[in-house]
């Protein structure tokens, strides 16, 4: 069974950075492409940022570039996004997210963690 | 980019009765479109990939059709677990993958 644990939300102030993590088990985790959704609250989703299984390519949406990295580590089956410079709109729960190949694009999601929430406020 | 839209916003239904729910992209694609089902305090889960195909277990009382700019899922009779937002997705022209903004399904 797959699942995904993300971990890393909380408080910051704005200018401030958080690492969110994800840890993947059950499946063969550098076979697939992982992405973060963002869900601000009472809101609905947006695209924030994938990467390709072997992670030779990664894509941010606009309204995160330059700001947030997405990266994942083979050897801990972890994926992470490192959020700097963040702003209150930024506040969100942040949502890990599995895709059924192995190259970024032309697939949909198929396995979502319960996501964790990132506030942005002084 | 290609900008999603859903109607109606929210849509009343009797259980056991029929829902339609519409998606709509503002360039034509053929078939990268995915709905996902989020309940309250829940992660989506996806039900419908390339326009038409159900996700693994999936009931068969949930289908997607269309294709070009407009896209449908129905639920032939909705249950009570059914009452939920849904979420059309295309995943055809990227990046980025946009979302629609969402249906909400409640009890009428």
């Amino acid at each position: 069974e797959v699942q995904l644990l993300e971990s890393g939300g909380g408080l910051v102030q704005p200018g401030g950075s958080l690492r969110l993590s994800c840890a993947a088990s059950g499946f063969t985790y550098s076979n697939y492409a992982m992405t973060w959704v963002r869900q601000a609250p009472g809101k609905g989703l947006e695209w924030v940022s994938s990467i390709s299984g072997s992670a030779d390519s990664a894509y941010q949406a606009d309204s995160v570039k330059g700001r947030f990295t997405i990266s994942r580590d083979r050897s801990k089956n972890s994926l992470y996004l490192q959020m700097n410079s963040l702003r209150a709109e930024d506040t969100a729960v942040y949502f890990c997210a599995k895709h059924p190949v192995a190259h970024v694009g032309h697939a949909p999601i198929d396995s979502w963690g319960q996501g964790t929430l990132v506030t942005v406020s002084s | 980019e290609i900008v999603m839209t859903q109607s109606p916003a929210t849509l009343s239904v009797s259980p056991g009765e029929r829902a339609t729910l519409s998606c709509r992209a503002s360039q034509s694609f053929s078939s990268g479109l995915a709905w996902y089902q989020q309940k309250p305090g829940q992660a989506p889960r996806l039900l419908i990939y390339g326009a038409s195909t159900r996700a693994t277990g999936i009931p068969a009382r949930f289908s997607g059709s269309g294709s070009g700019t407009e896209f449908t899922l129905t639920i032939s009779s909705l249950q009570s677990e059914d009452f939920a937002v849904y979420y059309c997705q295309q995943y055809n022209n990227w990046p980025p993958f946009t979302f629609g903004p969402g249906t909400k399904v409640d009890i009428k």
